[in-house]
């Protein structure tokens, strides 16, 4: 079981802008990078946003991380209807010796 | 370009093994770690563990220790995932995802779905 928590839901018109957290703790979010995956289920993963605040080449920049403490947030900014799906955060957890995903967040777009 | 591929679905019986492979091309395959992630139908996604296909050095998530098995070929560029004593708990979609540095994903497979059922 993830102990990185996402809010279940999160939604917005399109132009909107939508933020997404993950709690987590000084193990995991607290002692290393935070990422954060987009994923339609049946497809493969992508990476969004990698080492708490990078985007990878082609991610548009409407798409932005941050971390503090034990906490981090995904931000979407001009909300479009493609951005309708899942997203993931992501840590290594030295207690645990583990990689935990958080619960995940369905994005809709009104 | 880097590209996982992976093998084709498989539908299982309980009590039987699966293994799945992913090849690599585009890139050092012994250079970045490899990863396994599921994702059964209807939940999030769980990771597996990984294989350091330099050293072969694995490491398993505690609930699939004694169960999974990870192996690669160098010579061929493939990371093999085994898993045994499936039951209907088992059946999801498959991924392997290669680590960039610092367990940031960034190529992933294009999935693997296994279905166990008897």
């Amino acid at each position: 079981q993830s102990v990185l928590t996402q809010p279940p839901s999160a939604s917005g018109t399109p132009g909107q802008r939508v933020t997404i957290s993950c709690s987590g703790g000084r193990s995991n979010i607290g002692s290393n990078s935070l990422h954060w995956y987009q994923h339609l289920p049946g497809t493969a993963p992508k990476l969004l946003i990698y080492r708490n605040d990078r985007r990878p080449s082609g991610v548009p920049d409407r798409f932005s991380g941050s971390k503090s403490g034990t906490s981090a947030s995904l931000a979407i900014s001009g909300l479009r209807s493609d951005d309708e799906t899942y997203y993931y955060c992501a840590a290594w957890d030295d207690s645990l010796s583990a990689y935990l995903f958080g619960t995940g967040t369905k994005v809709t777009v009104l | 370009q880097v590209q996982l591929v992976q093998s084709g679905a498989e539908v299982k019986k309980p009590g039987a093994s699966l293994k799945v492979s992913c090849q690599a091309s585009g890139y050092n395959f012994t250079g970045y770690y490899l990863h396994w992630v599921r994702q059964a139908p209807g939940q999030g996604l769980e990771w597996m563990g990984y294989i350091n296909p330099n050293r072969g050095i694995t490491k398993y998530a505690q609930k699939f220790q004694g169960r999974v098995t990870m192996t690669r070929d160098t010579s061929i560029s493939t990371a093999y995932m085994e898993v045994s004593s499936l039951t209907s708990d088992d059946t999801a979609i498959y991924y392997c995802a290669r680590d960039l540095r610092y367990y940031d994903f960034d190529y992933w497979g294009q999935g693997t779905l296994v279905t166990v059922s008897s």
